[in-house]
């Protein structure tokens, strides 16, 4: 089955760029999305098809998607946007997530 | 206001049964694809079944065939997950949630509050 792995946590200084990986086999020829968890609270999709944002989504985030590795950023990364992210993608007719990372703002 | 909530969720003993409820509302349910998802204690998240907007393509988890179904209702817009043979490594929050599919995948885009099923002797 297919699987894709992150790492368990990162951390980010206040007004720095957050970058979180997320690979996978030949995950470029697929399609990622980006979900961000807070504590609580259910999934947001911050990110589909590997670099739009939905409408809401600040424009500090952003994706991208090449080889096997797809990678979400957050540009002048604030407190508010300490939470897990986690990827997704589709792959033989099944949603498949990531693991999830822990975002720390310090 | 495009919304789910989800309903049903309790605590059962091991080899009980429950059925969750997901209630769509503000959109056109028969345009999505709808999802289970759950959540176990301090895990991370499990796609546990899909059905197509047609309700054609249905799709679960290997942990849960044979067990779980799925099944939606367009004239109530209504979602709904029979889960038979409870064990308790199904205990977890459950989330419903939609996705546009056309050609492409889109994301899970709404998604309801989650209900939580525990199970427990």
């Amino acid at each position: 089955s297919y699987e894709l792995t992150q790492p368990p946590s990162v951390s980010v200084s206040p007004g720095q760029t957050a970058n979180i990986p997320c690979s996978g086999d030949k995950l470029s020829f697929k399609y990622t999305c980006w979900y961000q968890q807070k504590p609580g609270q259910s999934p947001v999709l911050a990110i589909y098809q590997d670099n739009k944002r939905p409408s809401g989504i600040p424009e500090r985030f952003s994706g991208s998607n090449s080889g096997n590795t797809a990678t979400l950023t957050i540009s002048g990364t604030q407190a508010v946007d300490e939470a897990d992210y986690y990827c997704q993608a589709w792959d033989s007719n099944t949603a498949v997530f990531g693991a999830g990372t822990k975002l720390t703002v310090l | 206001q495009e919304q789910l909530v989800e309903s049903g969720g309790g605590l059962v003993k091991p080899g009980g049964s429950l059925r969750l409820s997901c209630a769509a509302s503000g959109f056109i349910f028969s345009d999505y694809y709808m999802i289970w998802i759950r959540q176990a204690p301090g895990k991370g998240l499990e796609c546990v079944s899909f059905i197509s907007s047609s309700g054609t393509t249905i799709y679960y988890a290997d942990s849960v065939k044979g067990r779980f179904t799925i099944s939606r209702d367009s004239a109530t817009n209504s979602l709904y997950l029979q889960m038979n043979s409870l064990r308790a490594e199904d205990t977890a929050v459950y989330y419903c949630a939609r996705e546009e599919v056309a050609a492409f995948h889109y994301g899970m885009d709404v998604w309801g509050q989650g209900t939580t099923v525990t199970v427990s002797s």
